[in-house]
């Protein structure tokens, strides 16, 4: 069954804390993505990467990292510089390229600080 | 600054109508035009669209893109409570490696 996961479901933190999100794929896509959604608004790019070992910084970067050791995961540390953690985070892959298909998404995270 | 504007924000229908949601954009070096649907969770891709004036249908969704007028069409014929989501739009754009630019997204509810 092909498709993203992203665990956990729902994750709550202290403040100060770092917390790290899952998210694997095995669609064997090259890019993969980061969004983070807010009510009534819609999605914003935290990171991205095209391929294993790079990644780039989207709109919204601040107080959040990557890695991408791995072609099947791209997880997202939520360090405790981010002033405003609480948020739908979403992660999504495609294929990459000139001639990329759509995106396609995880089932979410919801984080939420306590 | 590139960006991307759906209207209406939220709309509130009875089964069996048929509603349109519009999303208008101005970027860039645009590439194509994509609708979601977001029920609570992951967004579903609907449709890409990259050529003006050519009609994409499932089922009882449809979407067109004008890119002289720079703006897309989401219509959905006869209604269904399953229909109530968030539907998204988003733009790619050439040499943007895949950064989509996201619409706010139209919130439909549709009533028994």
């Amino acid at each position: 069954d092909g498709g993203i996961t992203q665990s956990p479901k729902y994750l709550f933190r202290k403040e100060g804390q770092n917390v790290t999100l899952s998210c694997e794929q095995n669609l064997n896509h090259d890019a993969m993505y980061w969004y983070r959604q807010d009510p009534g608004q819609g999605l914003r790019l935290i990171y991205y990467s095209q391929i294993v070992n790079d990644f780039q910084k989207g709109d919204i970067a601040e107080g959040y990292s990557v890695s991408r050791e791995k072609k099947e995961s791209f997880p997202l540390t939520v360090t405790s510089a981010q002033k405003n953690p609480t948020a739908f985070y979403l992660c999504a892959s495609s294929t990459s390229g000139v001639q990329r298909d759509t995106q396609y998404f995880g089932p979410g995270t919801r984080l939420t600080v306590l | 600054e590139d960006k991307v504007v759906q209207s209406p924000l939220s709309l509130v229908v009875h089964e069996g109508d048929t509603v349109t949601l519009n999303c208008s954009y101005e970027v860039t070096n645009f590439r194509s035009l994509l609708w979601y649907k977001q029920e609570k969770k992951a967004p579903t891709f609907l449709f890409m669209l990259t050529s003006s004036g050519i009609e994409k249908k499932s089922g009882r969704l449809s979407s067109i893109l004008d890119k002289k007028e720079l703006f897309s069409i989401l219509n959905i014929t006869a209604t269904q409570t399953g229909d109530s989501a968030v539907y998204l739009c988003a733009v790619d754009r050439l040499g943007s490696q895949g950064n989509l630019i996201f619409g706010k997204g139209t919130k439909l509810s549709v009533k028994p």
